[in-house]
């Protein structure tokens, strides 16, 4: 599975945007970008995920550059219970169904 | 709004006993995970079944740890005997793979609250 770098900590203030970058440049044409998050104490909760086209949904809205080598998600109006780990995670299709492989994500701190 | 559910949620217990954890997957998912999470190791994959079939526990220490599916509403994880260096916090996951030949992949795991294990 392809690996992927995420920065190990960010703030944010509260109603603003967060935008958390996740470089996975040795991805192949066949691996989707999928984005978990884990509010302390809790399980890790399914965000949102996507191949190459951008995607949106009610929690969150995801960018893939077009060489698919990065991505963003993005929380348009974070609040302080969007305070979490946040794990970008590549994955094959062929693996649909299987393991999540988690890397160390990115703690994001929403700050009032 | 269905959840994954785990018992316990927390366990203390000393070094050589024996310790069972129970998940109850989402009603209608067929395929059920366990990880485990670390200061250290971070979240690790240990095992996981679909229709009740082990398909991969190569992360599972497998002279003390075992899973099973005694059918499709509950996975157990044992370790025995324990030691501490198990200690860390176990979550069940549950889901559905995609059906097959679908544009968009539809592959969401849903997790439990996790079990927290301290052995002494």
């Amino acid at each position: 599975d392809a690996k992927t770098t995420q920065p190990p900590s960010m703030d944010c203030a509260e109603g603003r945007a967060a935008n958390l970058p996740c470089n996975h440049s040795t991805i192949s044409g066949n691996e989707y970008v999928y984005w978990y998050r884990q509010i302390h104490s809790q399980g890790p909760q399914y965000i949102i995920h996507g191949l190459k086209n951008n995607e949106t949904n009610e929690m969150a809205s995801l960018i893939i550059t077009e060489d698919r080598k990065s991505s963003t998600l993005i929380l348009p109006h974070a609040t302080l219970r969007d305070t979490a780990v946040y794990y970008c995670i590549v994955r094959p299709v062929y693996n649909q169904g299987g393991k999540l492989i988690f890397g160390q994500g990115t703690e994001l701190s929403v700050k009032p | 709004d269905a959840r994954v559910t785990q018992t316990p949620r927390h366990k203390v217990t000393e070094m050589g006993q024996e310790v069972t954890m129970r998940c109850q997957p989402i009603l209608g998912h067929n395929t059920v995970f366990w990880y485990r999470q670390t200061m250290m190791q971070g979240l690790e994959l240990l095992a996981y079944f679909r229709n009740r079939a082990p398909l991969d526990d190569s992360g599972m220490p497998k002279d003390r740890f075992s899973a099973e599916m005694p059918d499709a509403t509950l996975a157990t994880l044992k370790i025995q005997p324990s030691e501490p260096r198990d200690s860390a916090v176990y979550f069940c996951a549950s889901g559905l793979p995609p059906k097959l030949g679908t544009h968009r992949s539809t592959d969401t795991q849903y997790f439990g609250p996790g079990t927290r294990l301290t052995v002494l």
